[in-house]
């Protein structure tokens, strides 16, 4: 079965310092990776996802990720994080002819002023 | 336009009784998926529908989680003899297939508090 692990369970920052959120997946024929964000009650919006072409994947917010087939890895970064930033990150993936999204524990990113 | 809807909000029962819980996809969405999010922990998957059907059902923990989607669009996820461990938040999501399709939305959710 697929997992995924979500290295850090928080990381804190300060405004305006670059941020990675770490993502590892276990190994499959086929996935289709997924980052999405969860603020304070309310519910998980979509950052961004990869299903093929580029590794580099750019998606809303500033955030970008990195698809690595030989690390299994889908790595999250910003360059430069704001204060708004500050929610819950879930990495999650998608076997190929399944619909059913594995995600990670999660990754509380604090940013601090 | 309007997002995945969940009724209610918050629901607090007692051990051993019945819960429904209620879901109000995107309008056209054919996919439809329930999950379960316990404290500190990511969602975990329930079920899957595809229209009227549920084509997946492996996550339901066991035969008290039961749900229906009887006219495709609305669905309900009916909990008997609840359990202190049923407490969490239950999270619906809806997909347009063909589009993206591989885009799960996903509403507020359902916080259920068993006492």
């Amino acid at each position: 079965a697929q997992s995924v692990t979500q290295l850090d369970s928080q990381v804190p920052v300060f405004e305006e310092a670059p941020v990675e959120l770490r993502c590892n997946y276990s190994s499959s024929v086929s996935v289709y990776l997924f980052w999405y964000v969860q603020y304070p009650n309310q519910g998980l919006q979509l950052l961004l996802k990869y299903l093929s072409g580029s590794t580099l994947v750019k998606g809303i917010n500033g955030f970008e990720a990195e698809f690595n087939k030989s690390q299994t890895s889908f790595h999250l970064r910003k360059p430069s994080v704001h204060i708004s930033d500050t929610a819950e990150y879930f990495c999650a993936v998608l076997q190929g002819g399944s619909e059913k999204l594995v995600f990670g524990k999660g990754t509380k990113l604090t940013v601090n002023p | 336009g309007a997002g995945v809807s969940q009724t209610p909000s918050n629901k607090v029962t007692e051990k051993g009784k019945y819960v429904e819980l209620r879901c109000d996809p995107i309008s056209g969405h054919t996919a439809l998926y329930w999950y379960r999010q316990s404290l500190g922990q990511g969602p975990e998957f329930l079920i899957y529908f595809q229209g009227t059907g549920a084509a997946d059902d492996s996550g339901l923990p066991n035969d008290r989680f039961f749900a229906v989607r009887p006219e495709g669009s609305v669905s309900t996820l009916k909990i008997q003899r609840t359990e202190r461990g049923d407490s969490a938040v239950y999270l619906c999501a809806s997909s347009l297939e063909g589009q993206g399709y591989y885009e799960q939305y996903f509403g507020p959710g359902t916080r259920l508090t068993v006492t």
